[in-house]
């Protein structure tokens, strides 16, 4: 069974960083490429960025340049995502999710999600 | 890159049939074979539906259908059951960024 079990909830003060793991199981970690995917409270989904396991590349959303780092640490199946420079509108839950094999844009198994809280 | 074009809301009566729409550019869901939709619990993570267009995952309803004419792909969910009711999300692949989702579309079984 693929599972992907992701870090508990943070609570973070503006200006902070947070990071997020996200530990598989149940299928070979280079495999498939891992997104990660934000959702504010009421709000929909967005694509952040997503890394390839196998060699570390990476790719991000033009929104989250230069404040979103993802990798991938092949030897404990688990991938990370770090958001810097957090305001009130990084609040949201962060799901990593695991892509469709041989497609970079399609995902077919999700993790439960971490909620981040940005506040004073 | 701008979001796809989903329609807020969608409803519907048990048994019928509901289309949802999700437009996009000809850099995108025009462009690609790489359209896929999620379905959405309120509280739960998403849940791929389509892939490729057209696709079923395994253990996905043959209710569920998807189609693509031009820059607009759709879903269609035949017989329509109360356990639909959520929020679906279309995503597409782009020729700058790997994926792009809709704004999404929440769908009521009345």
């Amino acid at each position: 069974e693929v599972q992907l079990i992701q870090s508990g909830a943070e609570v973070k003060k503006p200006g902070a960083t947070v990071k997020i793991s996200c530990k598989v199981s149940g299928y070979t970690f280079t495999d498939h490429y891992m997104h990660w995917v934000q959702q504010a409270p009421g709000k929909g989904l967005e694509w952040m960025g997503l890394v390839d396991p196998e060699d570390g590349e990476t790719i991000y959303a033009e929104k989250f340049q230069g404040r979103l780092t993802i990798d991938a640490d092949t030897s404990a199946d688990t991938a990370y995502m770090e958001l810097n420079s957090l305001r009130s509108e990084d609040t949201a839950v962060y799901f990593c999710a695991r892509g469709v094999y041989g497609s970079s844009s399609e995902i077919d198994s999700w993790g439960h999600g971490t909620l981040v809280t940005v506040s004073s | 890159q701008s979001a796809l074009t989903q329609p807020a809301s969608v409803s519907g009566s048990p048994g019928q049939s509901i289309t949802i729409s999700c437009t996009g550019t000809s850099s995108d869901v025009g462009g690609y074979k790489y359209v896929s939709w999620y379905q959405q619990h309120p509280g739960e993570a998403p849940k791929l539906m389509i892939y490729e267009v057209t696709n079923r995952p395994s253990g996905i309803s043959s209710r569920f259908s998807g189609s693509k004419s031009g820059n607009t792909a759709s879903l269609t969910i035949s017989g329509l059951q109360t356990e639909d009711e959520a929020d679906y999300y279309c995503a597409s692949y782009t020729s700058s960024v790997p994926v792009i989702f809709g704004g999404g579309t929440k769908l009521t079984v009345l």
